[in-house]
């Protein structure tokens, strides 16, 4: 059971360059997440998708898209990476079940520097 | 709107004695709660929760928490510290009483951890 995969792990880009994120979880989890991670800043929500279908904006979506291709897979789109998008990048899942206090599962990163 | 607060940025510790990680929250309703560790260049890994009954919440490695509803607080804590238990640690919130849009998890800045021999 792998739970949750993201590629690629590292990436140095060129400002104005495009890339995606690929995020795939097997744990069968209605809703998805991309979250970054900044020194101080603890972790802040980009976008999510809450099942099948839907995406909504989170904390910090500027400059960033999103597609949840099927249940399993939810990727993460720098259209035109800026300085400021360097950062760790999160994905992560859970149950939809709003009343079980679902636990959010997490990918191990991808490190992602754009200079 | 709901927020998260770990006011401190690092803890030091000696091994073997206790430990405690702040965390205090606000909601406008009743809070899910949430502590996760991260080891370095590792995802976030799921220590243990608060959802409803015992105050008193036990999780993986020996940690506990405290949900203080008056405090609006629920602090992390293990009686006796060892050396492996130094991480990044994250508190998060959950309100339970919006849906949709509105019932995001939100985490806090982190605390790191930091226990000496």
């Amino acid at each position: 059971n792998a739970g949750v995969t993201q590629t690629p792990k590292f990436q140095v880009l060129k400002t104005g360059q495009s890339m995606t994120l690929q995020c795939a979880q097997d744990m069968n989890h209605n809703s998805m997440y991309w979250y970054r991670q900044d020194p101080g800043m603890g972790l802040r929500l980009i976008y999510y998708s809450a099942s099948e279908g839907t995406t909504d904006k989170g904390e910090v979506p500027n400059g960033y898209n999103v597609s949840r291709l099927n249940k399993r897979e939810f990727s993460l789109r720098l259209e035109s990476a800026a300085p400021s998008q360097t950062s760790v990048y999160f994905c992560a899942s859970s149950d939809l079940d709003f009343y079980s206090g679902n636990t959010i599962y997490f990918g191990e990163g991808s490190w992602l520097t754009v200079v | 709107a709901q927020s998260v607060a770990q006011p401190e940025d690092q803890v030091n510790v000696a091994e073997g004695n206790p430990l405690t990680v702040k965390c205090t929250y606000s909601v406008s309703g009743n809070p899910y709660l949430f502590w996760y560790v991260q080891y370095p260049n590792r995802g976030l890994q799921f220590l243990l929760k608060y959802i409803t009954g015992d105050n008193l919440v036990k999780g993986s490695y020996g940690f506990e928490a405290e949900f203080n509803k008056s405090q609006t607080s629920f602090h992390l804590k293990k009686p006796s510290a060892l050396v492996s238990d130094s991480a990044l640690y994250f508190c998060a919130v959950r309100d339970v009483s919006r849906s949709g849009s509105a019932s995001k998890i939100i985490f806090g800045s982190g605390t790191r951890l930091s226990i000496r021999p």
